[in-house]
């Protein structure tokens, strides 16, 4: 049981790239949240997801776009980065049937964009 | 959902008890506080939960005053593995799926 995983681990992007953060959960769960860290900051909800094939916009959606395909699966996607975007990426899970604050992390994706 | 007020860094011995303070004067009657912590380079994980009454599970204590306007996270043997940004989050069931992280207290568990 693997938990919540994020690929990739590190990323470095030029302005203008694009790119995929994708994350996968083995334990089930119903919703699927993505987050971002600024340094000596407190997380951001950026997009969430309470099921296969819906989406919900977060705190912070702007310049991200995420789609839930597979019910295991969260991806995260950035059109055309800017500098702003810089941040470490954290998804989350939880159960349907369980309490809100119960939700587990991932490991994180660092991402700089130059 | 309510604000809190955290100190921004701590220090505590290794073996002695860690206290962590956190204030939420305006906590509404059906919010409750929560307790994550974030160690270094990893995502954040659950520690505990309260309304009114003081909790314990295997990880911490919480002591909720009983005006609710404040509350104290205990670790009360706290290790080198302890140390970590604790935040503490007031919100409640129908505030929404966001969960909004503020600035926390680092707690530097030293030798």
């Amino acid at each position: 049981n693997a938990g919540v995983t994020q690929t990739p681990k590190f990323r470095v992007l030029k302005t203008g790239q694009s790119m995929t953060l994708l994350c996968a959960q083995d334990m089930n769960h119903e919703y699927m949240y993505w987050y971002r860290q600024d340094p000596g900051m407190g997380l951001r909800l950026i997009h969430y997801s309470v099921g296969e094939g819906t989406t919900a916009k977060g705190e912070v959606p702007d310049g991200y776009n995420v789609s839930r395909l597979k019910k295991q699966n969260f991806l995260l996607g950035l059109e055309s980065a800017a500098p702003s975007q810089t941040s470490v990426y954290f998804c989350a899970s939880r159960k349907l049937a369980g309490k809100f604050y119960e939700q587990y992390f991932g490991p994180g994706t660092r991402l700089t964009v130059t | 959902d309510a604000k809190t007020t955290q100190p921004p860094s701590m220090d505590c011995a290794e073996g002695r008890a860690a206290n962590l303070p956190c204030n939420h004067s305006t906590i509404s009657g059906n919010e409750y506080v929560y307790w994550y912590r974030q160690i270094h380079s990893q995502g954040p994980q659950y520690i505990i939960h309260g309304l009114k009454n003081n909790e314990t599970n295997e990880m911490a204590s919480l002591i909720i005053t009983e005006d609710r306007k404040s509350s104290t996270l205990i670790l009360p043997h706290a290790t080198l593995r302890d140390t970590a940004v604790y935040y503490c989050i007031v919100r409640g069931d129908n505030a929404g799926n966001m969960l909004t992280f503020g600035g926390g207290t680092r707690l530097m568990v030293k030798p």
